[in-house]
């Protein structure tokens, strides 16, 4: 049983560009939130999808926007990269039945803006 | 003040003792809390839940919620060197379905052999 699969699992970008990062959630989950996590912080919620809608986002300006797909996978966008933008990028799925914290995450996306 | 604080330590206990782990958070509309495990380069782990005042134990993990305080605490008998990691507290603040949790920064935790 495959887990949450997210990639690329490292990459580097110039201030300014645009990125797309890349989630499959875990077999049997069909909701999936995103999370960053800067050095030595706690994970700080970004939206969460549902049925390919955002339900629910995080303080995070417009320049981070996502998407479902009707596969359940879900990409997240950043435009306008900032040095801050720097950290790591967490999926994270779980049943749409389920608790709404026992979140299954992914090995994440660390980014890298130069 | 931050919605969900943690000392980020690092706590270090010897091999064989208990660490206890504590978390403060500012909502007291919260309605579910959690601990999440997460070792140097790795992702999140879910180890314990706890939804209402009191204790729930798993093994040697033993979760504490005291809602009047508003304070959750994690206790980790028996600790061994594998347990060194970092623990983050986290809290959903509401009840809808929006999977929306506040993280506080973690507590680094060492165990030495």
């Amino acid at each position: 049983d495959a887990g949450v699969t997210q990639s690329p699992t490292h990459l580097i970008k110039t201030r300014g560009q645009q990125v797309t990062l890349r989630c499959s959630p875990k077999s049997g989950h069909d909701t999936v939130s995103w999370y960053q996590q800067a050095l030595g912080q706690g994970p700080q919620f970004i939206f969460q999808y549902y049925e390919e809608e955002e339900r629910q986002r995080g303080n995070f300006p417009d320049r981070f926007s996502g998407h479902q797909f009707p596969n359940y996978s879900s990409e997240l966008n950043v435009n306008a990269l900032l040095l801050g933008d720097s950290a790591l990028y967490l999926c994270a799925s779980r049943m749409s039945g389920g608790y709404t914290g026992e979140l299954f995450f992914g090995e994440g996306s660390r980014l890298t803006v130069l | 003040q931050k919605e969900v604080e943690q000392n980020s330590g690092p706590l270090s206990v010897p091999e064989g003792a208990i660490a206890s782990l504590n978390c403060t958070y500012s909502d007291r509309g919260s309605q579910s809390f959690f601990w999440y495990r997460q070792y140097s380069g790795k992702s999140p782990e879910l180890i314990m839940s706890i939804y209402s005042n009191g204790d729930k134990e798993d093994g040697r993990f033993t979760a504490q919620l005291n809602k009047a305080s508003q304070y959750v605490s994690l206790l980790i008998r028996d600790s061994q060197p594998s347990d060194s990691a970092t623990y983050l507290c986290a809290v959903n603040l509401d009840s809808s379905n929006t999977g929306k949790l506040i993280f506080g920064q973690g507590t680094t935790l060492q165990v030495k052999p």
